[in-house]
């Protein structure tokens, strides 16, 4: 148990729709980092938080947003939702991020778009 | 571009047997490399790290390998055992403005035959 946590676990919805998921990052940690996993592109980054403000943005659409709360915890809003963004979201988390050092990452929400 | 790539997906080796994964990859400015771990329905987990100052470190039962001058990343795994099935991912960190951003390759397969 990497001591990040990730809700839901399972997701199915439609084209079109919009959803969030949600991510609180390990005790003590401050930065959180989203990633995208499918099967064609792999684990892609998408953004970076720290301390509430966003760090570094990825291969982040701009369907989707993200944001983290004074409580540390962060939310990636997926909006206009396409089969193509069907996949794996996975939240990690570190204690800083303006150096190298470990991201631990979350168990992960799958994302199924019909 | 940015890019990290490894050069077999899959690999099958005899439990006992000692087990090599490579990884290239192609920014000369990436100071961290990590070895992530990634278990069926599992979020990727860290195993081992070096940075670019370092050209080999040690874990317990790991080690990694890092060769600056052709860009290139090993793991190598003592003595495998049915618990190292997984897919196994290199990253090179970019530090981008003072963020951090993870570069993942495609990962390669690790399967172990009894």
């Amino acid at each position: 148990d990497s001591g990040v946590t990730q809700t839901p676990k399972h997701l199915i919805t439609a084209t079109g729709q919009r959803v969030t998921l949600r991510c609180s990052p390990r005790s003590g940690d401050l930065s959180v980092y989203w990633y995208q996993q499918s099967l064609d592109q792999g684990l892609q980054f998408l953004i970076q938080y720290y301390n509430g403000e966003e760090r570094a943005k990825g291969n982040i659409l701009e369907r989707f947003s993200a944001q983290q709360f004074p409580d540390l915890h962060s939310e990636l809003n997926l909006s206009s939702l396409e089969l193509g963004d069907s996949a794996l979201y996975f939240c990690a988390s570190s204690l800083t991020g303006t150096s190298a050092n470990e991201q631990f990452f979350g168990p992960g929400t799958r994302l199924t778009v019909l | 571009g940015e890019s990290v790539g490894l050069h077999l997906p899959t690999l099958s080796v005899q439990e006992g047997d000692n087990s090599i994964i490579n990884c290239a990859y192609s920014n000369s400015a990436s100071d961290y490399f990590i070895w992530y771990k990634q278990e069926s329905g599992k979020g990727p987990q860290f195993i081992i790290d070096i940075r670019s100052n370092m050209d080999k470190r040690q874990g317990q039962r790991v080690t990694v390998l890092l060769n600056k001058t052709v860009k290139h990343l090993s793991l190598q795994i003592a003595a495998t055992q049915p618990g190292d099935s997984a897919v196994y991912f290199c990253a090179e960190n970019l530090d981008v403005q003072g963020a951090q951003k993870l570069v993942f390759g495609q990962g390669t397969r690790l399967t172990i035959n009894p």
